[in-house]
C-alpha cells in the first residue's frame, strides 16, 4: 500500500489558519473514518493530535481540527502559533492487512 | 503516566540480526495492541508490525514480512522486535507505540525511539 500524499510544506503568519491535505484512496482514507494526524518536532517522537477524522485527544488545543471529504482528509490549524512549527503526518486505517498507512509529511512554517 | 522505553538499537552489518525491546508502564499492558513504527532519516513514519494484547495475533508490513518477528511478554510489560536479514534500507529510528482501540490506524503513545543503523 502506498503512502498517503501530503503537500511538502505550508506556511502562515501567527494568528492565521493553515490547512494540510492528506490524499489516499477508497482503500484507506475514503473507505473508513479512521484518519489521524501527528505533530513531530525535530528529534522527537510523533504526537497524536487528531484521531477518527475529527476527535482530539485530551490536552490537544481546539485550534487543531480535522475533516474528511471523499479520499482526502484535512488538518486545519487556526490561530497559528510559533510552537506549531513542526512536521505533520497523517495516517489512516488501510484494511485488515495494512492497518496503519502514513502520509508523506508536511512541514509547517510560522512566518 | 504512560511511558514506553525502547532499547536494543545500534550498528549492525547487512545480513545481521538485532532484537529491540520496549518496556511499558502506566497502563494495563495486556489490554492493548502494541506496534513498531520506523522512520528513516528525513522520511515519514512507516508501520512495521503490530501484536494484539494477548499476543495471539500479529501483522507485518510487506517490507519486513519473513524477516522481522514481533512478540510480547505480558508478565514483563515488554514488547520485542526480532530483526533478521537486515538490509541498508532498514536503517531508521524504531518507535514502539500503543494502539488504544485495536487496529484503527493510529497510536496514542509513542516511545522516544531507538536508532538502528545497517551498514558495513
Amino acid at each position: 500500500q502506498s503512502a498517503l500524499t501530503q503537500p511538502r510544506s505550508v506556511s502562515g503568519s501567527p494568528g492565521q489558519s493553515v490547512t494540510i491535505s492528506c490524499t489516499g484512496t477508497s482503500s484507506d482514507v475514503g473507505g473508513y473514518n479512521h484518519v489521524s494526524w501527528y505533530q513531530q518536532h525535530p528529534g522527537k517522537a510523533p504526537k497524536l493530535m487528531i484521531y477518527d477524522v475529527n476527535k482530539r485527544p485530551s490536552g490537544v488545543p481546539d485550534r487543531f481540527s480535522g475533516s474528511k471529504s471523499g479520499n482526502t482528509g484535512s488538518l486545519t490549524i487556526s490561530g497559528l502559533q510559533a510552537e506549531d512549527e513542526a512536521d505533520y503526518y497523517c495516517s489512516s486505517y488501510g484494511g485488515s492487512y495494512t492497518p496503519y498507512v502514513f502520509g508523506t509529511g508536511t512541514k509547517v512554517t510560522v512566518l | 503516566e504512560v511511558q514506553l522505553l525502547e532499547s536494543g538499537g545500534g550498528l549492525v552489518q547487512p545480513g545481521g540480526s538485532l532484537r529491540l525491546s520496549c518496556a511499558a508502564s502506566g497502563f494495563t499492558f495486556n489490554l492493548y495492541a502494541m506496534g513498531w513504527v520506523r522512520q528513516a532519516p528525513g522520511k515519514g513514519p512507516e508501520w512495521a508490525s503490530v501484536i494484539s494484547g494477548d499476543g495471539g495475533d500479529t501483522y507485518y508490513a510487506d517490507s519486513v514480512k519473513g524477516r522481522f518477528a514481533i512478540s510480547r511478554d505480558n508478565s514483563k510489560n515488554t514488547v520485542y522486535l526480532q530483526m533478521n536479514s537486515l538490509r541498508a534500507e532498514d536503517t531508521a529510528v524504531y518507535y514502539c507505540a500503543k494502539d488504544p482501540y485495536g487496529y484503527r490506524g493510529y497510536f496514542d503513545y509513542w516511545g522516544q525511539g531507538t536508532l538502528v543503523t545497517v551498514s558495513s
